[in-house]
């Protein structure tokens, strides 16, 4: 079964650091997301990337955030200037451009803000 | 603007117990629902979902679940647990028309199967 894939799977940092998280979508999906855990919080939705673009985001989402699909199969999430409440987990998901919107998600990763 | 609650944190069961776990939304419009649920060090995994149609849902490993739509419901069940169901469960909504296609999670429950 084809997978999201994301690395690292364990991402140490400094406060004020500039970290990039990875995700490999699923290869014919058309949707990306990057979602957040917070340790004992819900999941929460950060942003959706469709067609080279942000198609939604949260208020979460601030500058401090972006997100870039640099080639034909990585899609990054990128945090400048880290906080200590950016110590999450982070996943990435995908879905086909279908409108029964079934998501697919990677195994995360744990960003730790020192 | 949605939200889902679990009501039960932390269930814990033995081998062949029953389960049901309770998921309850709130959301203006029609809505699609999902169960994931996560094992230990690994990716969020579909269980099943309800699109529309027959409320009565199967999914993977025995789950089923059941929309009640007058009570804003979607709880999970299955017959009889093992130890592999030990796991995170999570409900989840997005909103079934429009371009909004965020998913919204509950805070999730701890399944714990005692062999």
């Amino acid at each position: 079964e084809p997978e999201v894939t994301q690395t690292p799977s364990h991402q140490v940092t400094q406060m004020g650091q500039e970290v990039i998280l990875r995700c490999v979508p699923i290869s014919n999906h058309l949707y990306f997301y990057w979602y957040r855990q917070i340790l004992g919080q819900k999941v929460e939705f950060l942003v959706s990337f469709y067609n080279n673009e942000i198609s939604e985001k949260s208020e979460i989402f601030d500058d401090q955030f972006s997100v870039e699909r640099p080639d034909g199969s990585n899609f990054t999430l990128k945090i400048r200037s880290t906080k200590l409440e950016d110590s999450a987990m982070y996943f990435c998901a995908s879905s086909e451009f279908s409108g029964r919107n079934i998501q697919y998600f990677g195994a995360g990763t744990r960003l730790s803000v020192l | 603007a949605q939200s889902v609650s679990q009501h039960n944190h932390h269930v814990i069961l033995s081998e062949a117990a029953s389960l049901e776990l309770g998921c309850n939304y709130s959301y203006g419009g029609t809505v699609n629902l999902f169960w994931y649920v996560q094992y230990p060090g690994q990716h969020l995994q579909l269980l099943l979902k309800y699109f529309s149609g027959d409320p009565l849902v199967k999914g993977i490993k025995g789950f089923e679940a059941e929309f009640i739509k007058s009570k804003f419901s979607f709880n999970l069940r299955k017959p009889s647990v093992q130890w592999s169901d030990t796991a995170e469960y999570f409900c989840a909504v997005n909103a079934a028309s429009g371009s909004a296609r965020q998913l919204t999670f509950g805070s999730g429950t701890q399944l714990t199967v005692l062999p």
